[in-house]
């Protein structure tokens, strides 16, 4: 098993261009997450999803969306880049059901918005 | 906003000694999870304690739960070079795993 692999690793913007960070688990697991860590700070949720096309809000949701179209995949768009949004972005899966909480996470992706 | 606060931010140990980490929290949680991030890395899950647990060990690692104080520590026994990482507290309040972190203690361990 790959686990959790986002796509890409890195990637430079202007500020105002537009791009999709791709999101992809192959343990079957029901619940996805977007993060975005900053330096000094933990991560914070941006986006999350409960299953195969379904989204809900976060804690940093603005200037971003979501879909969950496929369950293995969970993709992250930006369709006007801002320099606040240069950061690293994790994605995480978890399966359903008590006893499962544990929420694995992918490589990350670094954005730089210039 | 941060739910879970580490203590310290930074420790600097010595190979062989323990490490202990602390986080504090403000609101109700199901369970509490401590992941490490190694440098440039995503993060990976270490150990679960849930509300009704007091204490948890896996292997070197030994975490505790005082829900009255709302705070957690992780204790890391026999430190080595490579537990050298940022270590995180993360807090699950039960609906749909919404973990919220803190900013992470940076450990390092030193040869």
């Amino acid at each position: 098993n790959a686990g959790v692999t986002q796509t890409p690793k890195f990637r430079v913007l202007k500020t105002g261009q537009s791009m999709t960070l791709l999101c992809a688990q192959d343990m079957n697991h029901e619940y996805m997450y977007w993060y975005r860590q900053d330096p000094g700070m933990g991560l914070r949720l941006i986006h999350y999803s409960v299953g195969e096309g379904t989204t809900a809000k976060g804690e940093v949701p603005d200037g971003y969306n979501v879909s969950r179209l496929k369950k293995q995949n969970f993709l992250l768009g930006l369709e006007s880049a801002a320099p606040s949004q240069t950061s690293v972005y994790f994605c995480a899966s978890r399966p359903t059901g008590t006893g499962t909480e544990t929420q694995y996470f992918g490589p990350g992706t670094r954005l730089l918005v210039l | 906003s941060q739910q879970g606060e580490e203590d310290p931010q930074a420790l600097s140990i010595q190979e062989g000694e323990n490490a202990t980490m602390n986080c504090s929290y403000k609101t109700s949680i199901n369970n509490l999870q401590w992941y490490r991030q190694n440098s440039g890395r995503g993060l990976v899950h270490l150990i679960l304690i849930r509300s009704n647990e007091r204490e948890k060990h896996s292997g070197r690692l030994r975490v505790t739960l005082d829900t009255s104080k709302k705070s957690s520590s992780l204790l890391i026994t026999a430190s080595r070079a490579a537990d050298t990482a940022s270590y995180f507290c993360a807090t699950d309040p039960g609906a749909n795993s919404k973990l919220t972190f803190g900013k992470g203690i940076t450990l390092s361990v030193r040869p």
